[in-house]
């Protein structure tokens, strides 16, 4: 079985500064990562992927996580964050065997403060 | 291409009535899955089609719930009678390929049952 924990429901954060959104997982098995985010009255969109290699990943309108195996964390983090961002994040895992069937966390809801 | 498409966009019922969903996935993506969030909660598998057969439903609640996906296009989710509990967002989801193949997510129903 797998799980996902978003323990921050909901992060402020003002225009141009540094953001973090975190996430821990636990799985039995090795999985993979991702990130999805939802813009209000949108579908869930993928913003990056961690599969294997290097444990940065970078994904999407400058976003990037670090897969730590040791702490089973995938954090999201962006440098400088734009209104736009404004959104509901997903940390997300599956198993690297059969098809893709995805866990979610319960979400991070991301307001840029202008 | 067009993206998955779900129909329709918000349905409010009462107790006891049926409602039906509707899903177009992304063309020549041959799987489908469905997802629930209830509110304020995480997004919770439903059930996995591989063209039209039924590769994993344990997510589905009960038997008030039938998905069909009749010849491997489009899928439908049904629910009757439906419950108060029902009540969520509904997310079908299209990939082509297996493991590490991005899900394609619609924007989702929105049900609401009084």
């Amino acid at each position: 079985a797998q799980s996902v924990t978003q323990l921050d429901s909901q992060v402020p954060v003002f225009e141009e500064a540094p953001v973090e959104l975190r996430c821990n997982y636990s799985s039995s098995v090795s999985v993979y990562l991702f990130w999805y985010v939802q813009y209000p009255n949108q579908g869930l969109q993928l913003l990056l992927k961690y599969l294997s290699g290097s444990t940065l990943v970078k994904g999407i309108n400058g976003f990037e996580a670090e897969f730590n195996k040791s702490q089973t964390s995938f954090h999201l983090r962006k440098p400088s964050v734009h209104i736009s961002d404004t959104a509901e994040y997903f940390c997300a895992v599956s198993s690297l065997k059969g098809y893709q069937k995805v866990t979610f966390g319960t979400g991070t809801k991301l307001q840029v403060i202008p | 291409e067009a993206g998955v498409t779900q129909f329709p966009s918000h349905s409010v019922i009462e107790k006891g009535q049926t409602v039906t969903l509707r899903c177009d996935p992304i063309s020549g993506h041959d799987n489908l899955y469905w997802y629930r969030r209830v509110m304020g909660k995480e997004i919770k598998f439903l059930l996995h089609f591989v063209k039209e057969s039924k590769q994993d439903e344990s997510g589905m609640p009960n038997n008030r719930f039938l998905a069909e996906r009749t010849g491997g296009t489009y899928s439908t989710l049904k629910v009757q009678p439906a419950e108060l509990e029902d009540s969520g967002v509904y997310f079908c989801a299209s990939s082509q390929g297996k493991f590490n193949s991005p899900l394609h997510f619609g924007n989702g129903t929105r049900l609401t049952v009084t």
